[in-house]
């Protein structure tokens, strides 16, 4: 079956460090893969993904994520976080079972929060 | 540029009331159309998606159902809420015919309380 897992529901740094926020992966095929953020009471907001070629993927906002193929893993970076980066971030892929690419399978998300 | 619009923004509604929830988008022809629910906590569960005009596909068996009356208008209701019907409701769209390589785009979620 296919799945998205963020195995941490916290992440914690401090202003200026970089951050990580982990993403691992199970599909079938090549995966397409997304990252978003949430702001409180706020919808989602697109920052990136991986479709194919470099597996160094720059988004918004100045995060970047590292599509890792043998590791099944899509980390999203930010080498110096702000205080302004807390928020709820996503991991999504794209379901590539017959019929059904028009869906996302989400991960249940890492709430960042990046300490002044 | 492309514009998601969902209201009410907030909604405190008793249990057995009706819900009409409604997202339009704007400068995009033929989206595909999505209804999330994110319940308290985080995760994403989506609920229906629709490619056209009147055609609605169901994800989970519940108490609420979805129409595309229009094709850049989609409603979610129900006839008689229940008090796990309490979340935060977000619409997305997405370009038809690419759906494998781009993303969804989200509205700004209506908060729906069930008392």
């Amino acid at each position: 079956a296919q799945s998205v897992a963020q195995p941490e529901d916290q992440v914690n740094v401090a202003e200026g460090n970089p951050l990580t926020v982990k993403c691992t992966y199970s599909v079938s095929g090549n995966p397409y893969l997304f990252w978003y953020v949430q702001y409180p009471n706020r919808g989602l907001q697109f920052l990136l993904k991986y479709i194919t070629g470099d597996n160094l993927v720059k988004g918004s906002y100045g995060f970047e994520a590292e599509f890792n193929k043998s590791q099944t893993s899509f980390h999203l970076k930010k080498p110096s976080a702000l205080v302004s980066d807390s928020a709820l971030y996503f991991c999504a892929v794209r379901d590539v079972n017959a019929g059904n690419n028009r869906k996302l399978i989400w991960g249940l998300g890492t709430s960042l929060a990046v300490n002044p | 540029s492309q514009t998601i619009h969902q209201w009410p923004a907030t909604l405190v509604q008793p249990v057995g009331s009706p819900l009409s929830l409604e997202c339009t988008v704007e400068g995009t022809s033929n989206p595909n159309l999505y209804w999330y629910r994110q319940a308290a906590g985080r995760g994403l569960q989506l609920l229906f998606y629709s490619v056209g005009i009147g055609q609605i596909s169901s994800e989970v068996p519940q108490n609420l159902s979805a129409s595309r009356p229009q094709d850049r208008q989609f409603i979610l209701s129900s006839k008689k809420l229940l008090l796990s019907d309490s979340g935060f409701y977000l619409c997305a769209w997405s370009v038809r015919g690419q759906e494998t390589y781009n993303e969804q785009f989200f509205g700004p979620g209506t908060r729906l309380t069930v008392l």
